[in-house]
């Protein structure tokens, strides 16, 4: 495998159920983020992970809670989901910044999560 | 309040002309500029982007060009290809804030329909 890789690509649940997300980077990165993409919105940033801390959470519902065990594995645990969470949630990986300037992030295909 | 706003939700252009896709900021805190292509059931991939301090940046068929003081960027595309058909989004990253990993705010994207 190559690249950022999401599972599962499509998720269908209920409200009362728990399921995770999972993200894998090939790419030797240390920064690892959650997108969620709304139908006709912009992509909203959800998490940030550098060298596996956390360090943005914006404004995020405590429904969703993100783990990053190591620098190339990133979850997305969801649990007593609404209907209005039902969106294209992408993962996205790159290098921190150095003094070369800023580095771009490399997304995954991205998880289609309807709640039912 | 959306930063970063592209007011096109599509574009169609006839194959071998030039297409234009136009974003719009708000926050003079921006100081790098991306553009990201996406197809249907894949995640962003990134194009190419540009620094505050230049105003023109070329790839290929692929510019983009800065223009500040109106807080404007443009992507240009000659000549299009139907293989450039897909949603094209703006991204703006404000690293005066300090942050190493490079935080990204998203335009709404463009779909490009480029016709044979």
């Amino acid at each position: 495998e190559t690249g950022v890789t999401q599972t599962p690509r499509h998720l269908v649940m209920g409200m009362t159920n728990k399921k995770s997300l999972k993200c894998e980077q090939h790419l030797g990165h240390n920064a690892m983020y959650w997108y969620k993409q709304s139908a006709k919105k912009p992509l909203e940033l959800m998490f940030v992970y550098s060298l596996e801390e956390r360090v943005e959470n914006n404004s995020v519902p405590s429904r969703f809670s993100p783990e990053c065990p190591n620098s190339s594995h990133l979850f997305l645990h969801l649990h007593t989901l609404q209907p209005e969470d039902s969106a294209l949630y992408l993962c996205a990986s790159s290098l921190l910044m150095g003094l070369a300037g800023y580095n771009e992030q490399f997304f995954g295909p991205g998880t289609r999560l309807t709640v039912l | 309040d959306q930063q970063v706003k592209q007011n096109s939700p599509s574009l169609s252009v006839q194959e071998g002309r030039i297409s234009i896709l136009n974003c719009d900021y708000t926050n003079s805190m921006f100081d790098y500029f991306l553009w990201y292509k996406k197809y249907p059931a894949e995640g962003p991939t990134f194009l190419i982007s540009i620094s505050s301090i230049k105003d023109k940046n070329e790839d290929g068929r692929f510019t983009v060009f800065l223009n500040k003081s109106a807080k404007h960027l443009s992507l240009h595309i000659v000549p299009s290809q139907p293989g450039d058909s897909a949603v094209y989004f703006c991204a703006a990253s404000a690293n005066a804030g300090g942050t190493s990993y490079g935080k990204l705010t998203f335009g709404q994207g463009t779909i490009l329909t480029v016709h044979p």
